[in-house]
């Protein structure tokens, strides 16, 4: 089974702080992406990559940046976080291949982040 | 990318067959319909997808229209577990998923 784990499930953060979201896969997809879903508003695509080195914005990409040094490991970074950060964020990957199962994608988990 | 639309909520009774609704009136030849789910506080699960022709898995039945303007999914048998957000989706295969706001099924026992 695909297997894609967010480092943290529950996070608590203070206005300012930097935060780092880690998302790891163990099935050699080329594709991550990060979402956040609040009450209301859905799912919302935040930043995403197609393969190592690169980084494509989503629909919300303001305040966030992201980084994928290693084809496994796709994080979220938090400049300096914000109370309107808090959310839930859900890291998720799929392989690269453009076949109808392209988009057959495999979501972790999620994170909580309180900014407080 | 075609919009869709769905209910934003059902009822199901528990071992009856629930039939989500969408319509996706504006889809183009190239965009594929998907379904997936989310469980209270979990990820969302893919559930199925199709093109044109029905399809069937494990877990549920796609009906699509034959002028592909709309489609439901069916759980043939629902039970207290498939209580969740069921999203439809239409999208190349290529491009990131946009999610909806999605059905939320209620499985009454």
């Amino acid at each position: 089974d695909v297997k894609v784990t967010q480092s943290s499930r529950y996070l608590v953060k203070r206005t300012g702080e930097k935060v780092f979201l880690e998302c790891v896969q163990d099935m050699d997809h080329e594709n991550m992406f990060w979402y956040r879903q609040d009450p209301g508003l859905g799912l919302r695509l935040i930043y995403f990559s197609y393969d190592v080195k690169m980084k494509e914005k989503g629909d919300i990409p303001e305040g966030y940046s992201v980084s994928r040094e290693k084809k496994e490991r796709f994080s979220l970074i938090l400049e300096s976080a914000s109370t309107n950060q808090t959310s839930m964020y859900l890291c998720a990957s799929r392989p690269r291949q453009l076949s109808p199962s392209g988009n057959t994608i495999y979501f972790g988990e999620g994170s909580w982040l309180t900014v407080v | 990318d075609a919009k869709t639309t769905q209910p934003t909520s059902m009822d199901c009774a528990e071992g009856r067959a629930a039939n989500l609704p969408c319509n996706h009136s504006t889809i183009s030849g190239n965009e594929y319909v998907y379904w997936y789910r989310q469980i209270h506080s979990q990820g969302p699960q893919y559930i199925i997808h199709g093109l044109k022709n029905n399809e069937t898995n494990e877990m549920a039945s796609l009906i699509i229209t034959e002028d592909r303007k709309s489609s439901t999914l069916i759980l043939p048998h629902a039970t207290l577990r498939d209580t969740a957000v069921y999203y439809c989706i239409v999208r190349v295969a290529w491009a990131p998923l946009v999610f909806g706001k999605g059905t939320r099924l209620s499985v009454i026992a």
